[in-house]
């Protein structure tokens, strides 16, 4: 069965300290990875498309990165602002524009 | 970028009302927009594909005749919750795609901010 699994569920940080998010996938034909970041009452906000293993993007204090399996969202000396769900989606195969939604991970980072 | 606006931002009716729902691309033209449900701490969950001059495309599960989908333009889809009840309660988001030539990854989604529908 398709499917995006996120982890940690929830994660509280130090300002300062920094961590990563997992995102595995088990999926046929992969065409893309999305991060998105998604604040309470709020849609989902793009940070990053990754499209083969190996590829890299970084955007401030955040970088993802891509395995066969799995995505990291690594954040470097994080402040409160970064704050929110961290969504990944993954658009595959089977599908020309349907994302599949992994749950979530829910950051707090606290001064 | 690309803005996608939804509105109402949050709603609250009656059991047995209907609710329209509106998203729009304000900057781009959308072929194609996706409407999406999130209960709390879940994932979001595609409900339908939503299709200019044609029938939306609904996923397993979901109501075609309780979720009605109306891609009017371009730029408008709206979602109508008919004879809402209270296990219609929920988050809804629509997004949209702009068309970008290339990789189809590229063509990333845009989402609007959301509707908070609470029926009593």
């Amino acid at each position: 069965e398709d499917q995006v699994t996120q982890s940690p569920e929830a994660l509280r940080l130090q300002e300062g300290e920094s961590s990563s998010l997992n995102c595995s996938y088990t999926v046929s034909g992969l065409r893309g990875l999305f991060w998105y970041r998604q604040d309470p009452g709020k849609g989902p906000e793009f940070l990053f498309t990754l499209y083969s293993a190996g590829e890299e993007k970084e955007k401030e204090r955040l970088k993802a990165t891509l395995t066969k399996k799995e995505s990291f969202l690594h954040i470097t000396a994080p402040k409160p602002e970064d704050s929110a769900t961290y969504l990944c989606a993954v658009l595959y195969g089977g599908a020309t524009n349907k994302l599949i939604f992994g749950t979530g991970t829910l950051l707090a980072v606290q001064p | 970028g690309a803005v996608v606006s939804q509105h109402p931002s949050w709603v609250i009716c009656k059991s047995g009302t209907s609710v329209k729902i509106e998203c729009r691309s304000l900057d781009f033209q959308a072929t194609t927009m996706f409407w999406y449900r999130q209960f709390p701490k879940q994932s979001l969950m595609l409900m339908a594909t939503s299709n200019e001059g044609s029938k939306a495309t609904y996923e397993q599960g979901v109501e075609k005749d309780k979720f009605l989908i109306n891609h009017a333009s371009l730029t408008l889809s709206t979602l109508t919750v008919t004879s809402a009840h209270p296990e219609d309660s929920s988050f809804y988001i629509c997004s949209a795609r702009e068309f970008k030539l290339g990789r189809i990854g590229a063509n990333v989604l845009t989402f609007g901010a959301g509707s908070r529908l609470t029926v009593l």
